[in-house]
């Protein structure tokens, strides 16, 4: 079956370090997304990407936030200078044609969990 | 603004019986409604996505009601397993995103 994954399963950084958050979408999807969750807390929508560009982004996604599509398979989050408060597991989700406009599902990864020491 | 609300608290039940889940939304007039559920540490995992012209879906164990007039939808889990044992998210479209609610913490006792 067809699945989202993402890499690394865990990742510790120093605050002020940039990251790379790596995500494989399912490969016949063109809607892109990632998600974030504090401990305890609910999936909050970061943003989401189709042809390329951004289509939409929350308040959470500021400038410190990028998402890159730099070949046909992978899908990427960088934050320039991590925070403190940026520690949460973050997921990537895709969805097939249409995306949530056609009624389709999303489906996710396996959580990226991020600790900013 | 929009909201959706699932049931803070916990619902601990005993092995067979039914769970019930509410998800009540507020400012949103969705064409659909879908619901995850999520395991500790875990992505969320579609389950079932139900339409506004359906009052009802089902898929083996599991039935999802949707009433746009109350703007509620209630998720039910027949003949309830531990292995049912997890956070139930509830999910509308709002934009390009599907924006989700906290999660109720479902617990089946055997």
């Amino acid at each position: 079956e067809p699945e989202v994954t993402q890499t690394p399963s865990h990742q510790v950084t120093q605050m002020g370090q940039e990251v790379i958050l790596r995500c494989v979408p399912i490969s016949n999807h063109l809607y892109f997304y990632w998600y974030r969750q504090i401990l305890g807390q609910k999936v909050e929508f970061l943003v989401s990407f189709y042809n390329n560009e951004i289509s939409e982004k929350s308040e959470i996604f500021d400038d410190q936030f990028s998402v890159e599509r730099p070949d046909g398979s992978n899908f990427t989050l960088k934050i320039r200078s991590t925070k403190l408060e940026d520690s949460a597991m973050y997921f990537c989700a895709s969805s097939a044609l249409g995306g949530f406009l056609m009624n389709t599902e999303a489906f996710f990864g396996q959580g990226t969990r991020l600790t900013v020491v | 603004s929009q909201k959706i609300e699932q049931n803070s608290e916990a619902l601990n039940i005993q092995e067979g019986k039914t769970a019930t889940l509410t998800c009540n939304y507020t400012n949103y007039s969705p064409a659909y409604l879908q619901w995850y559920r999520q395991d500790p540490g875990r992505g969320p995992v579609f389950l079932l996505l139900i339409r506004e012209n359906e009052k009802e879906k089902r898929k083996e164990r599991l039935k999802v009601t949707f009433d746009t007039t109350l703007k509620q939808s209630l998720f039910h889990i027949t003949a309830s397993q531990p292995a049912d044992s997890a956070t139930y998210l509830c999910a509308l479209v709002g934009g390009n995103k599907l924006v989700f609610g906290a999660g109720t913490i479902l617990r089946v006792k055997s």
